[in-house]
């Protein structure tokens, strides 16, 4: 069976900090992979995605990236935190063509950035 | 671009109670509609999924929902409440050819005794 990995799962971090997230998948091969940014009182917001190894696309403009080094491994990053990067940010992952798909979720990474 | 609305950011029942949880819906073509759950600090699981085969879909804790195009409806039901449903709802859209799944701003259901 398939599951997903976040870590770590609760982060406190200063202003104008570096930032790395961790995302994997385990139990499926070339994932659809994807970061949401969930603030409080609001919905998901897509902040990238990826169809394949090195291929990463922007929803968002901002001060976080994302990387894709292997198949199954999705990392987001920053090197300066705002507070404004506040949040619960999701990682998914989908199998199929385009987002019609079922997407899963990970359990999610609380940030709080002071 | 498709986007989803969820009318009301809260709703409260009473245990054994309907729920009904509103969700519109715009997209300019055939959409893909999609509920899903998030108990507190925790990632989403899926309810049910409409991709165009039967308007009324049935999900896992006995949820439904209905999938009406003349109203570009698609909201979730439950016919008794249990406590256990609390938790937060969100409505999400996403149509073939695109990447992007939309969702709405969430619905926090609250079930009193």
């Amino acid at each position: 069976s398939q599951t997903i990995h976040q870590w770590p799962a609760t982060l406190v971090q200063p202003v104008g900090s570096p930032l790395s997230l961790e995302c994997t998948v385990e139990g499926t091969s070339n994932p659809n992979l994807y970061w949401y940014r969930q603030a409080a009182g609001r919905g998901l917001q897509l902040l990238f995605y990826s169809v394949g190894i090195g291929q990463i696309s922007s929803e968002v403009p901002q001060n976080l990236s994302a990387s894709r080094p292997q198949d199954r491994q999705f990392i987001l990053s920053s090197k300066k935190l705002l507070l404004s990067d506040s949040g619960f940010y999701l990682c998914a992952w989908s199998v199929g063509t385009y987002a019609y798909n079922e997407q899963f979720f990970g359990p999610g990474t609380r940030l709080t950035v002071l | 671009a498709q986007s989803v609305t969820q009318l009301g950011s809260h709703v409260s029942v009473s245990e054994g109670a309907l729920v009904l949880l509103r969700c519109n819906y715009s997209s300019s073509v055939p959409p893909y509609l999609f509920w899903y759950v998030q108990y507190p600090n925790q990632g989403l699981q899926l309810l049910l999924k409409y991709t165009s085969a039967a308007t009324l879909v049935k999900g896992i804790n006995g949820f439904e929902a209905e999938f009406k195009k003349s109203e570009t409806s698609f909201h979730l039901t439950k016919p008794s409440a249990h406590m256990s449903d609390a938790a937060e709802y969100f409505c999400a859209v996403s149509e073939l050819g695109t990447w992007d799944m939309r969702f709405g701003a969430g619905t926090r259901l609250t079930v009193k005794p």
